[in-house]
């Protein structure tokens, strides 16, 4: 199957620094990848998606200023975390999917990223 | 607007008590409905892309089913470490996105 895989699992900074958290297609050409914050015990909850070298399109109630997202290859994604706060902590998750053909119609998720900001 | 519900919200079994999660849906076209299982600290894992009614899918213990407004996924035999949340999530045409529904939680003991 498609693997998805995300770097670092687990990061703890402290408030006010910026954290990268990289996301990367392993067997396939991702063409939208998307991020995902998760909070205990409820659902995923969807930040913004992005298609390659295209600007991210961010949900609702996300500043794209605080989260910057950077999808310059097929197979890599970045999330920045900006001026990191304590309210950011959370478990952040990366999806991919090859197009949007019925055989690319699946999103395939990343191992997901531990945040604690002190 | 596109909706997907999820029941029940937890299950026990005891192993070997066989089972069913419901997913029920509404959605403006459908593109794709989606199983995946998520442990504890890791990112959900894909299982089953169904794309019309009537389809199943099967993979050891688990099969998926669809119909025009919901799915199921059954459970045969479960073990200990079918123990997980179970998703759903449904993709519609008008959307680039997937909707979720807030998971099963299953517990399997021996």
């Amino acid at each position: 199957g498609a693997v998805v895989s995300q770097h670092p699992s687990r990061v703890i900074c402290k408030s006010g620094t910026s954290v990268k958290i990289e996301c990367r297609s392993l067997d396939f050409q991702a063409t939208t990848m998307f991020w995902y914050r998760q909070f205990p015990k409820q659902s995923l909850m969807l930040m913004a998606t992005s298609n390659e070298g295209s600007k991210a399109t961010y949900e609702q109630g996300v500043e794209k200023d605080k989260f910057l997202i950077n999808h310059a290859s097929l197979t890599l994604s970045t999330l920045t975390v900006t001026s990191a706060h304590p309210e950011d902590s959370s478990f952040y998750i990366c999806s991919a999917r090859e197009g949007s053909g019925r055989a690319q119609e699946t999103q395939y998720f990343g191992p997901g990223t531990r945040l604690l900001v002190l | 607007e596109d909706q997907v519900t999820q029941s029940p919200e937890a299950l026990r079994l005891q192993e070997g008590e066989s089972s069913s999660l419901n997913c029920s849906y509404t959605v403006s076209g459908l593109r794709g409905l989606f199983w995946y299982r998520q442990d504890p600290g890791k990112g959900p894992e894909f299982l089953f892309t169904l794309y019309s009614a009537g389809e199943e899918k099967e993979k050891e213990r688990l099969k998926a089913t669809l119909t025009k407004k919901e799915s199921f996924l059954h459970i045969t035999a479960p073990k200990p470490e079918d123990s997980a949340t179970y998703l759903c999530a449904v993709r519609g045409y008008n959307t680039d996105k997937l909707i979720f529904g807030t998971g099963t939680r299953l517990q399997v003991f021996p």
